[in-house]
C-alpha cells in the first residue's frame, strides 16, 4: 500500500532563511509524488509534481523537491523564505488505484 | 474563473439532521473526489468517482453517500449527521485517473455539528 510520512507537524523558520520540509513515501509501484499549499480558510494548491522524468522538480513560488528513490524521499525546499510562505504543506502520492494519498501536513511558520 | 465550486461554504447542523454538500466542476475533470480535513490528520478521502456513472468508497464512507449527477457534479450527503462529521471538506477533480495529473480542489465547506 502507498502512504507518506512527513517529518514535523510545524516548522518555523526565519525571513530569508532556507525552507525544508520533509516527505518519505511507501509505495509498491512508480510513484506520482505531489506537493500542495493551503493558505488560511483556502483549498488545496499543487506547488509541484514528479511524474518519473526529471528527478529535480521545479514548482510555483521558488519551491523545488527533488525526488531520492534511495532515501525514498521528496522533500520540499525554498531557498529563502517570504512571509507569504507561511501556509499548510501536504505531501502526495498516487496509490495503486490511481487516488491521491496525503501525508498530515506541516505548517510552516515564517519569523520576521 | 475556471475551477471547483462548492456549496455552501459554511454550515452548522444538529445532530440527526441531513445534508446535502454540492460540488461542480466546469473543467471536464472525469474524475471527482471527496475529503475530509481533520487537525494533524491530513485529507482522509470520503468517496471517489472515477468516472461519470462510476462511485466507489474511500477509506471514510460510513456515514455518507454520494451521487455523480453528471459529469459536472458529484454530491455528498450526510443522511444522519453526528458529531464526529464535524469537520471541513474539500471536492476536487482531476483530468484523468491514472496520470500524473493533479487535483484540482474547492475552498471547501466548514461543517459544525452540534
Amino acid at each position: 500500500a502507498q502512504s507518506v510520512t512527513q517529518l514535523g507537524s510545524h516548522v518555523s523558520v526565519s525571513e530569508g532563511a532556507l525552507v525544508l520540509l520533509r516527505c518519505n513515501y511507501s509505495s509498491s509501484v512508480p510513484p506520482y509524488l505531489f506537493w500542495y499549499v493551503q493558505y488560511p480558510n483556502q483549498g488545496l494548491q499543487l506547488l509541484l509534481k514528479y511524474t518519473s522524468a526529471a528527478t529535480l522538480v521545479k514548482g510555483i513560488n521558488g519551491f523545488e523537491a527533488e525526488f531520492k528513490k534511495s532515501e525514498t524521499s521528496f522533500h520540499l525546499t525554498k531557498p529563502s523564505a517570504h512571509m507569504s510562505d507561511a501556509a499548510e504543506y501536504f505531501c502526495a502520492v498516487r496509490d495503486s488505484s490511481y487516488k491521491l494519498i496525503f501525508g498530515s501536513g506541516t505548517r510552516l511558520l515564517v519569523r520576521p | 474563473n475556471a475551477g471547483v465550486t462548492q456549496t455552501p461554504k459554511f454550515q452548522v447542523l444538529k445532530t440527526g439532521q441531513s445534508m446535502t454538500l454540492q460540488c461542480a466542476q466546469d473543467m471536464n475533470h472525469n474524475s471527482m473526489y471527496w475529503y475530509r480535513q481533520d487537525p494533524g490528520m491530513g485529507l482522509r478521502l470520503i468517496y471517489y468517482s472515477a468516472s461519470e456513472g462510476t462511485t466507489d468508497k474511500g477509506e471514510v464512507p460510513n456515514g455518507y453517500n454520494v451521487s455523480r449527477l453528471n459529469k459536472r457534479e458529484f454530491s455528498l450527503r450526510l443522511e444522519s449527521a453526528a458529531p464526529s462529521q464535524t469537520s471541513v471538506y474539500f471536492c476536487a477533480s482531476s483530468e484523468l485517473a491514472g496520470l500524473g495529473y493533479g487535483y484540482t480542489f474547492g475552498s471547501g465547506t466548514r461543517l459544525t455539528v452540534v
